[in-house]
């Protein structure tokens, strides 16, 4: 299947810093990349869609100046943590799905997760 | 839009047993419902899908059933092992949207 690489897989913060995930698509191109958020134990939330070339959709609820999404190229896509707080400290996963063509299944890639803590 | 329910929350079964996972959906226009298992700390990992134009799937000891007159669909585990023990996701996605809702997922444990 295709791969969706996420960095960092683990990442240990300041409160009050900024932290940035990034998102690639390496065998494949995605207009459309899916942040999701998880709460241990918990389902996947969906925080935004990422469409490349405009502005992500975000899920209500979701503060877009605080999870500033880019999606500048057709296999990159970045999660921006702004001024994070500790209730910020979760699970982060980015999604990718294949863009037309005979890999177009409609099967949605998983990048490996970034676990943030914030201190 | 679309919601999504899984049942049970928690599964435990003894090795070599059968475990189904149930979910529903709510929006008749889905026509697409994957399952998912995730492992503790690592990435969702597609075990098997189906599409609206089928009834039933099978992928050796995996298998979905799919009712949309009733709009719900199972995930079968047959002669369940250890390392079946994970988390599992359903979902659900309508065509000519992107977007999968997924379901609040079950943790399966599969005791030796």
């Amino acid at each position: 299947g295709a791969v969706v690489s996420q960095h960092p897989s683990r990442v240990i913060c300041k409160s009050g810093t900024s932290v940035k995930i990034e998102c690639r698509s390496l065998d494949f191109q995605a207009t459309t990349m899916f942040w999701y958020r998880q709460f241990p134990k918990k389902s996947l939330m969906l925080m935004a869609t990422s469409n490349e070339g405009s502005k992500a959709t975000y899920e209500q609820g979701v503060e877009k100046d605080k999870f500033l999404i880019n999606h500048a190229s057709l296999t990159l896509s970045t999660l921006t943590v702004t001024s994070a707080h500790p209730e910020d400290s979760s699970f982060y996963i980015c999604s990718a799905t294949v863009a037309g063509g005979r890999r177009n299944t409609g099967e949605l890639f998983f990048g490996e997760g970034s676990r943030l803590t914030v201190l | 839009g679309e919601n999504v329910e899984q049942h049970p929350s928690t599964l435990s079964v003894q090795e070599g047993d059968s475990a189904v996972i149930k979910c529903t959906y709510s929006d008749s226009a889905s026509n697409y419902f994957p399952w998912y298992k995730q492992e503790l700390g690592k990435r969702p990992q597609l075990i098997i899908d189906i599409r609206s134009n089928v009834g039933e799937k099978k992928d050796q000891r995996i298998a979905v059933t799919l009712n949309k007159t009733a709009k719900h669909f199972s995930l079968h585990i047959t002669e369940t092992q250890p390392e079946d023990s994970a988390v599992y996701f359903c979902a659900a996605r309508t065509e000519g949207y992107s977007t999968l809702t997924f379901g609040k997922g079950t943790m399966l444990l599969v005791s030796p």
